[in-house]
C-alpha cells in the first residue's frame, strides 16, 4: 500500500464555482478525516468518517461544504459557491480504530496524512 | 471543547543541542496524543503516538511524554541536526496546536 493519496494536488478556481476533492485512504483503515490548513496554522478539523458513516462535522463548517464516503473506502469533499476565504490546503488522513466488544471506542492508531490539495480561489 | 496550545511558536538552536517542545491541552479525557513533523509546503509525517494509558514513547533521538492529569505533553529531541528543521505539531485526537517552528543552525 502506497499510503493516503489525494487528487488533485492543486486546484485554481474562480469565486462562485464548485470544486470536489478526492481522498483514497490506506485500504484497511476504517477512519477517514478531512482537515483544512492555512499558512502558519495547524490543521483545522472539518469532518471524519467511521467506515461510511459521517460521525462528526465541525461547527465551523458552513453548509457549502459536504463530504461523503459512500462505500467506506475513498471520500470526496465538495465545496459549493467557493469564496476567497476557502483558499487553503485541504488535508485528508486515515487511521485504524479499535473497539470493545460492546462497540465503544477503545483507541485509535496513528493518523497517516496525504499530501494535500492546495485550493486557490481567485 | 478541546484546545491545544504549543509553546514556543518558534525556536532556533545550534546543531547538537538537546531541546524540548511543549504541548498543552484542556480536556484530559483523551484517547491518544500524536506528534507530527511538517516540512514547508508538505504534508504531515507522524513521529510518535502516545496512547492514553502510556506515559512516553521513544523513536531514535525523539522521546515524547504524556501527563494527562496536567494536560501536558513534551517532545524531546536529542542532539539536534539541521535536518530536524521543520514545524512540529501536536494533535489530541483531531485537534491540532499551531505548531512550533524549529530551526537548527549548522
Amino acid at each position: 500500500d502506497t499510503g493516503v493519496s489525494q487528487d488533485p494536488r492543486h486546484k485554481i478556481t474562480k469565486r462562485g464555482q464548485n470544486v470536489t476533492f478526492r481522498c483514497d485512504p490506506i485500504s484497511e483503515h476504517n477512519r477517514l478525516y478531512w482537515y483544512r490548513q492555512t499558512l502558519g496554522q495547524g490543521p483545522e478539523f472539518l469532518t471524519y468518517f467511521q467506515n461510511e458513516a459521517q460521525l462528526e462535522k465541525s461547527r465551523l463548517l458552513s453548509d457549502r461544504f459536504s463530504a461523503e464516503r459512500p462505500k467506506g473506502s475513498f471520500s470526496t469533499l465538495e465545496i459549493q459557491r467557493t469564496e476567497q476565504g476557502d483558499s487553503a490546503m485541504y488535508l485528508c488522513a486515515s487511521s485504524l480504530a479499535f473497539f470493545w466488544a460492546t462497540g465503544s471506542l477503545l483507541s485509535t492508531d496513528t493518523q497517516y496524512f496525504g499530501p494535500g490539495t492546495r485550493l486557490t480561489v481567485l | 471543547k478541546q484546545e491545544v496550545t504549543q509553546i514556543p511558536a518558534a525556536l532556533s538552536v545550534p546543531e547538537g543541542e538537546n531541546l524540548v517542545l511543549n504541548c498543552s491541552f484542556t480536556d484530559s479525557a483523551i484517547y491518544n496524543l500524536q506528534w507530527f513533523r511538517q516540512d514547508p509546503g508538505k504534508g504531515l509525517t507522524s513521529l510518535l503516538l502516545i496512547q492514553s494509558s502510556q506515559r512516553e514513547q521513544t523513536s531514535g533521538r525523539l522521546n515524547a511524554s504524556l501527563d494527562k492529569s496536567s494536560g501536558r505533553s513534551t517532545l524531546y529531541i536529542a542532539a539536534s541536526q539541521p535536518g530536524d528543521s521543520a514545524t512540529y505539531l501536536c494533535a489530541v485526537v483531531m485537534r491540532f496546536g499551531a505548531g512550533t517552528r524549529l530551526t537548527v543552525k549548522p
